[in-house]
């Protein structure tokens, strides 16, 4: 059982390319979402899903988007980043009793 | 504005002892608080949790206590172990399954042997 998968692992992007990261869960969760880690801040929500077709956003929305077009898959794309989008990313998805299950991050550095 | 708040950015303490990681929130409305674990280069795990129509919950080593009054949370690590070692961070959302929780800055304990 895999559990979330995210892929890559570690990225480096100049200012202004675009990405997508990959997050993939097989629990059968309807539930999943993305956090982004800052030094000092803790976890921040970024975009969530509660299902396929659905897609809402978090505290810090600006500069990513989402969609969902199976109940496996979350990707998180950045359309032009940032210097300021240097994070590390968590996908996660809902398990019962509202436990959040993470992936292992992308760690991504934006020059 | 943090909502969740964690001011201890870090503890240490001797293999055996108490740890005791604290945690206080503002928002009146958040009526579940989790705590979780994190390894470096590895996701969060969830550690415990407890709803706020308790004050004390219990797992093994792990007992986390809730004030609602005070609007503060700890967790309670007996005894500490060289493996406990690791960032925590402490959530809180409203609702027990809404998926959509707000994490405090989190705090690295470190269990010295």
């Amino acid at each position: 059982n895999a559990g979330v998968t995210q892929t890559p692992k570690f990225q480096v992007l100049k200012t202004g390319q675009s990405m997508t990261l990959q997050c993939a869960q097989d629990m059968n969760h309807e539930y999943m979402s993305w956090y982004r880690q800052d030094p000092g801040m803790g976890l921040r929500l970024i975009h969530y899903s509660v299902g396929a077709g659905i897609t809402d956003q978090g505290e810090v929305p600006n500069g990513y988007n989402v969609s969902r077009s199976t109940t496996e898959d979350f990707p998180l794309r950045l359309l032009s980043a940032a210097p300021s989008q240097t994070s590390v990313y968590f996908c996660a998805s809902l398990g019962r009793d509202g436990k959040l299950f993470f992936g292992s991050g992308t760690q991504l550095s934006v020059l | 504005d943090q909502q969740v708040k964690q001011n201890s950015p870090s503890l240490s303490v001797q293999e055996g002892r108490i740890s005791i990681l604290n945690c206080d929130y503002t928002n009146s409305m958040f009526d579940y608080f989790l705590w979780y674990k994190k390894y470096p280069a590895e996701g969060p795990t969830f550690l415990i949790s407890i709803s706020s129509i308790k004050d004390k919950n219990e797992d093994g080593r792990f007992t986390v206590f809730l004030n609602k009054s005070a609007k503060h949370l700890s967790l309670h690590i007996v005894p500490s172990q060289p493996g406990d070692s690791a960032v925590y961070f402490c959530a809180a959302s409203v609702g027990s399954n809404t998926g959509k929780l707000i994490f405090g800055q989190g705090t690295t304990l470190q269990v010295k042997p």
